[in-house]
């Protein structure tokens, strides 16, 4: 059981780059998020997911794009990469529950990202 | 506009004793709060939840408070040990979303020093 998985673990970019950063989960859970994590600032949520198919925009979406094909898998896209970007990027996963339920979330070990 | 404030950006404390870490807050009515531990270069890690409607929880050496009127959480580690040391995050969620976003604070470092 390997919880949240994201790859690569490192990646250095030049600006205007594209990559996509991938997660997977094999808890079966509803629910999937991308969070940013810079010094003093705390995680920040970028994009997440209620379910396959769907994706909606967090606190800071600008210059990312998402999709969530399958209910397993999150993708995290940098389209035109800024230095601005540089970041420590988190995903993870929660089980949807009933109304007003308190999922914990499950994170991955993250994805270090420098943009040159 | 909400803000969410972690004392201290670092604690230091010696083996055997109680940390205590706060996690204050202000323009936010959150359904339910809850702490992670972050250890260096790894995810958060979950540790507790607490509900609006409860004032104490319990898990082992941890213990969370949640007072709505403060609009605060003190987060409490009994008898420390130097493996307790890490990034403590408190993360505040809004009432019913459909997403159970969760705000998180830029977290307290704790060193537990032998």
């Amino acid at each position: 059981n390997a919880g949240v998985t994201q790859t690569p673990k490192f990646r250095v970019l030049k600006t205007g780059q594209s990559m996509t950063l991938l997660c997977a989960q094999d808890m079966n859970h509803e629910y999937m998020y991308w969070y940013r994590q810079d010094p003093g600032m705390g995680l920040r949520l970028i994009h997440y997911s209620v379910g396959e198919g769907t994706t909606a925009k967090g606190e800071v979406p600008d210059g990312y794009n998402v999709s969530r094909l399958k209910k397993q898998n999150f993708l995290l896209g940098l389209e035109s990469a800024a230095p601005s970007q540089t970041s420590v990027y988190f995903c993870a996963s929660s089980y949807r529950g009933g109304p007003n339920s308190n999922q914990p979330q499950h994170f991955g070990d993250g994805t270090r990202l420098s943009i040159l | 506009s909400q803000k969410i404030e972690q004392n201290s950006e670092a604690l230091n404390i010696q083996e055997g004793k109680t940390a205590t870490l706060t996690c204050n807050y202000t323009n936010y009515s959150p359904a339910y709060l809850q702490w992670y531990r972050q250890d260096p270069g790894r995810g958060p890690v979950f540790l507790l939840l607490i509900r609006e409607n409860e004032k104490e929880k319990r898990k082992e050496r941890l213990k969370v408070t949640f007072d709505t009127t403060l609009k605060q959480s003190l987060f409490h580690i009994t008898a420390s040990q130097p493996a307790d040391s890490a990034t403590y995050l408190c993360a505040l969620s809004k009432m019913w979303s459909s997403a159970r976003q969760l705000t998180f604070g830029s977290g307290t470092q704790l060193t537990v020093l032998p």
